[in-house]
């Protein structure tokens, strides 16, 4: 069956930097785009960055670039977030999620990992 | 960016009613809006794609419809489960993809 699997949380200072990895198993990896998307505590979702099945372009939102690098091992199936220079409103549960068909919707989703920034 | 806003916040609906939720875009989207839906504690899971496609093992209770800027998810006989917080996200102009707020549908 389709798995994402997070992992990578956890409580970090601001201003560190923290990895985040998603093992994806059950389905031909380099047939998808993948995304990471972050849910701040009772807010809703926002899109921070996405990467192309054979990772050829990468895009971010605003609010994370030139601070986070998405990452791609299609020969390892998994899906990296180097995220530096943390900053308190980057706390957030952290989803990869896959899109088929290139950047579309969103059709499976991992469990999710939690990032708290705090000193 | 093309924001989405839906509405209502929060929909009180008692079970086997029906619910509708709305979902506006400040451009036009085309047919490419998506839904999910999103229980406590959980992740995100997709129910609908481009408009009004049902996604694997969705109930037939959940419909979409709409384009260009107007949307609508239907949960025609609203069961136990399907007390939630539904997203709409569209993917016709991106980056960025954008999702709407949120419509908390709880119990009546």
């Amino acid at each position: 069956q389709v798995q994402l699997v997070e992992s990578g949380g956890g409580v970090v200072q601001p201003g560190r930097s923290l990895r985040l990895s998603c093992a994806a198993s059950g389905f031909t990896f380099t047939n998808f785009g993948m995304h990471w998307v972050r849910q701040a505590p009772g807010k809703g979702l926002e899109c921070v960055a996405f990467i192309w099945y054979d990772g050829s372009n990468e895009y971010y939102a605003d609010s994370v670039k030139g601070r986070f690098t998405i990452s791609r091992d299609n020969s390892k199936n998994t899906l990296y977030l180097q995220m530096n220079s943390l900053r308190a409103e980057d706390t957030a549960v952290y989803y990869c999620a896959r899109s088929p068909n290139g950047g579309n919707y969103l059709d499976f989703w991992g469990q999710g990992t939690l990032i708290a920034v705090s000193s | 960016e093309i924001v989405m806003t839906q509405s209502p916040a929060t929909l009180s609906v008692s079970p086997g009613e029906r619910a509708t939720l709305s979902c506006r875009a400040s451009q036009s989207v085309s047919g490419h809006l998506a839904w999910y839906q999103q229980k406590s504690g959980q992740a995100p899971r997709l129910l609908i794609y481009g408009s009004s496609t049902r996604a694997t093992g969705i109930p037939a209770r959940f419909s979409g419809s709409g384009s260009g800027t107007e949307f609508t998810l239907t949960i025609s006989s609203l069961q136990s489960e399907d007390f939630a917080v539904y997203y709409c996200q569209q993917y016709n102009d991106w980056p960025p993809w954008t999702f709407g707020q949120g419509t908390k549908v709880e119990i009546k």
